[in-house]
């Protein structure tokens, strides 16, 4: 099975400045990797994903990530963030089984 | 497109009772799935379905059931509800073909006393 590993449970930042949430996936294959945003009360979104192709993947609201296959990670950045972003940030990989793993998440606190 | 929609939105049972959940998706998706969300745990799939008429066992099954009789509704379903199944219920749906990203449900936060 798929493990993926969010590094950081809660990560307080100040507004405009830039952020970096950490995700790493046990070895497969091949995965295919996802980040999703939960704002308060309400379900999952996608912000963007990793198929295949390029290594660095642009989002929605401004979010990439880097796909890394030696270090089997595929963190998430934003050079400046916004108080809209403060959110619970789900790091999850698709295995060749159709199925997904998730990360246990993490708490992203933007301060003004 | 509405597209995933979950009913209900909130509920409180006492242990014992039984309920049914249900998740309704308008976007022809084969695939959908029942996780539950729990401070610290992230997302944990409980059920899945590929198609109408066959379900799965996800990571942590026990205590719910399942049925999709129709392609468009998944239900979870709960015999004796236990305070362990205090949490909040997301559904998901998905199409088969390609490798895309699974469509959540507003979630439903049930609390058993």
């Amino acid at each position: 099975a798929q493990s993926v590993t969010q590094l950081d449970s809660q990560v307080p930042v100040f507004e405009e400045a830039p952020v970096e949430l950490r995700c790493n996936y046990s070895s497969s294959v091949s995965v295919y990797l996802f980040w999703y945003v939960q704002y308060p009360n309400q379900g999952l979104q996608l912000l963007l994903k990793y198929l295949s192709g390029s290594t660095l993947v642009k989002g929605i609201n401004g979010f990439e990530a880097e796909f890394n296959k030696s270090q089997t990670s595929f963190h998430l950045r934003k050079p400046s963030v916004h108080i809209s972003d403060t959110a619970e940030y789900f790091c999850a990989v698709l295995n060749t089984g159709n199925q997904f793993y998730f990360g246990t998440g993490t708490s992203l606190t933007v301060i003004p | 497109n509405a597209g995933v929609t979950q009913t209900p939105k909130f509920r409180v049972l006492k242990t014992g009772q039984s309920m049914t959940l249900l998740c309704a998706q308008d976007m022809n998706h084969e695939y959908m799935y029942w996780y539950r969300q729990d401070p610290g745990m992230g997302l944990r799939l409980i059920h899945y379905s590929v198609g109408e008429g066959t379900t799965a066992k996800g990571e942590v099954p026990d205590g719910y059931n399942v049925s999709r009789l129709k392609k468009q509704n998944f239900l979870l379903g709960l015999e004796s509800a236990a305070p362990s199944q205090t949490s909040v219920y997301f559904c998901a749906s998905s199409p088969r073909t390609g490798r895309n990203e699974q469509f959540f449900g507003p979630g439903t936060r049930l609390t058993v006393l």
